[in-house]
């Protein structure tokens, strides 16, 4: 079945570094990939998304490639804030009947001043 | 675009006592409707979900149970809580033809059982 593999968490980092959080995926077909936000004490925000190999998803400074042939869609900012403090989701959807979610397991960012 | 609403925001009860959580859906019609838990620090795991009215759909054997009253109105239900069924419980909603497989989040119901 469909899977998300995540990077394990939890990572700490200083304002203005640079960010990557891992997400590899494990699918039959094209499925559309997808990473979403949580913030402290809310429901999920879709932050960006790629329908197609090789489409680059972006949003606030996030950016991320879906990459066919390494199953792959990395989460990256060049320089994170503290305000970009939250739990990272990769996800996939497989366009079928229903079009669930399968979610990785989520990676918790803190970033210090 | 959508809104989610769902409610109450923080829940406790006693193990053993009923459980309903609303979920309405604003800004859309014949959306596909989930709902998902979030276990203290793990990741989400789908529940259920729908894709037209009474059509449930459920992914996991569990002490819970959803129903689709109405178009827009998607309840989660327990006839005995268990302390497992503790987590954050949240709503999604997918519409539109080619943009069916965004889901939008509402904020979440926290439930403790105790």
């Amino acid at each position: 079945g469909n899977s998300v593999t995540q990077m394990e968490g939890p990572v700490t980092l200083s304002e203005e570094a640079f960010l990557t959080i891992n997400c590899t995926y494990t699918a039959t077909g094209y499925p559309s990939l997808f990473w979403y936000v949580q913030y402290p004490g809310e429901g999920l925000q879709l932050l960006l998304k790629a329908t197609k190999a090789d489409d680059k998803g972006s949003n606030k400074g996030f950016e991320a490639t879906y990459r066919k042939e390494t199953t792959s869609f990395h989460l990256e900012k060049g320089s994170v804030q503290v305000s970009d403090s939250a739990v990272y989701f990769c996800a996939l959807s497989d366009l079928q009947g229903a079009q669930k979610l399968v979610f990785g397991q989520g990676t918790r960012l803190t970033i210090n001043p | 675009s959508q809104t989610i609403h769902q409610w109450p925001a923080t829940l406790v009860q006693p193990v053993g006592s009923p459980l309903s959580l609303e979920c309405t859906v604003e800004g859309t019609s014949n959306p596909n409707l989930y709902w998902y838990r979030q276990a203290a620090g793990r990741g989400l795991q789908l529940l259920f979900y729908s894709v037209g009215i009474g059509q449930i759909s459920s992914e996991v054997p569990q002490n819970l149970s959803a129903s689709r009253p109405q178009d827009r109105q998607f309840i989660l239900s327990s006839k005995k809580l268990l302390l497992s069924d503790s987590g954050f419980y949240l709503c999604a909603a997918a519409q539109g033809i080619i943009a069916k497989n965004i889901q939008y989040f509402g904020a979440g119901t926290r439930l403790s059982v105790l």
